[in-house]
């Protein structure tokens, strides 16, 4: 099994609402990562954690609060977002050891519209 | 500076015909992988490749990764309508939990 969920898939919110984005594995991997994609774009690296630490965060705007309550769930805060915040969201998981157990396994993604 | 290029960003060809898409980089990889996306959808690992030089078969898929570990390819042999969709590498650099080095992607269509 090679499945990572992610709730919504769709969400629309306005400028000043909180919302939080919810991701799911189950395969014993104790790395996890949110990337964000926009339009016609690669994905681009926001936060990784390993072990449940924050282990890197790519000068993410404070709007943006990852959490990692254990090692099977990675969930995205966001608050007081901006139009152009809106994007694929990606979530994706991965042993944390090199070689080809770092392949990541991505999520179906939420698609986010701020407006 | 773009740490992985990719080429073509976009191809447009004939059912049945042959193609191949380029990952090059100046730097050594872990690592890297090859995804395909769909419009609204997350990537899906088509393959891994680890050791230089190895080639991976995935049906009418064929995947190398160079000698030096830095450059890979994706040759598609007789495309179909189906194999129609967005074609990401994304290499791991220092290997471990570490950020993904996406190319640009390949937007491929294939034209019955």
């Amino acid at each position: 099994d090679t499945e990572v969920t992610q709730t919504p898939k769709h969400l629309v919110m306005g400028m000043t609402n909180k919302k939080s984005l919810k991701c799911e594995q189950h395969m014993g991997h104790r790395a996890m990562y949110w990337y964000k994609q926009k339009a016609k774009k690669p994905p681009e690296l926001m936060f990784v954690y390993s072990y449940e630490k924050l282990s890197i965060n790519e000068s993410v705007p404070s709007r943006f609060s990852p959490e990692c309550p254990n090692s099977s769930l990675l969930n995205l805060h966001l608050h007081a977002l901006q139009p152009e915040d809106s994007a694929l969201y990606l979530c994706a998981s991965s042993h944390p050891r090199s070689g080809s157990t770092d392949t990541q396994y991505f999520g179906p993604g939420t698609r986010l519209t701020v407006l | 500076t773009q740490l992985l290029e990719q080429s073509p960003q976009f191809l447009s060809i004939q059912e049945g015909e042959n193609l191949t898409v380029y990952c090059n980089s100046s730097s050594v990889f872990s690592s890297l992988q090859w995804y395909r996306q769909e419009p609204g959808e997350g990537p899906v690992l088509l393959v891994t490749v680890v050791t230089g030089g190895e080639v991976k078969k995935l049906k009418r898929l064929t995947f190398q990764f160079g000698d030096a570990r830095k450059d890979s390819s994706l040759h598609i042999t007789a495309a179909q309508p189906g194999d129609t969709g967005l074609y990401l590498c994304a290499g791991s650099l220092g290997g471990g939990a570490d950020g993904l080095t996406f190319g640009k992607g390949t937007h491929l269509i294939i034209q019955p």
